[in-house]
């Protein structure tokens, strides 16, 4: 069974505003990432955060992970439609290197 | 450095027939991971290597896939015989161990169409 799930499964806004994905998961982690997918390319990662913080940023992205609710947001700011992509998350655990991805969001920013 | 390195982009074969995904890792990656990709499943790892041995292959769906790892710079990914419902993208990803585990870096995709 997948370990993330992400929510909302579609995100459209318009250029400017910022988009929230949300990722939801079952068991005790490690740490999680972000990994963003343009149509027809392969995956690229964006953010990692481990079990012990709380936030992280990078660039225009924010990233908050609350252990307690077994939940992570992804926040994208100043949203440009080259933004638009799918979204994941991916959970790791001590036990391996076997991440396991979530469905994604499909975020469209439009011009 | 080229990054992850699959081929072919896209295949388009037979029911029955012989497929053959390849990929070359990151130079000095331990570990790389084959995941497939479709609309109803998602993103599913089928097997991974470390140091081109097999740890986990619990994805792998059924005997008629198999993957082999014969040096740190090669992994082929074989389905025999195919089915339409292999037909997927198929991902090569590599990272390089660390504490914790370190970001995978993906490949391109191998689209495969079984007709």
């Amino acid at each position: 069974s997948q370990q993330g799930e992400e929510d909302p499964q579609a995100l459209s806004i318009q250029e400017g505003e910022n988009a929230t994905m949300n990722c939801s998961y079952k068991t005790s982690i490690n740490n999680l990432q972000w990994y963003r997918q343009n149509s027809g390319r392969g995956l690229v990662h964006l953010i990692l955060i481990r079990s012990n913080e709380r936030e992280k940023h990078s660039g225009r992205l924010r990233v908050t992970l609350d252990t307690s609710k077994k939940s992570s947001s992804l926040l994208i700011t100043a949203s440009r439609a080259a933004d638009t992509a799918s979204y994941f998350c991916a959970t790791g655990t001590d036990y391996g290197q076997n991440f396991v991805f979530g469905p994604g969001t499909r975020l469209s920013v439009l011009p | 450095d080229a990054g992850v390195i699959q081929s072919p982009r896209h295949e388009v074969t037979e029911m029955g027939q012989e497929v053959t995904l390849r990929c070359k890792p990151i130079s000095g990656h331990d570990y790389l991971f084959w995941y497939r990709q479709t609309m109803m499943r998602g993103l599913e790892l089928l097997i991974y290597f470390n140091n081109n041995v097999p740890i986990d292959d619990s994805g792998m769906p059924e005997d008629r896939f198999s993957a082999k790892m014969p040096n740190a710079s090669f992994s082929t990914l074989k389905i025999q015989p195919s089915e339409p419902r292999d037909s997927a993208v198929y991902f090569c990803a590599s990272s390089l161990a660390g504490d914790p585990a370190e970001k995978l870096f993906f490949g391109s995709g191998t689209q495969l169409s079984v007709l």
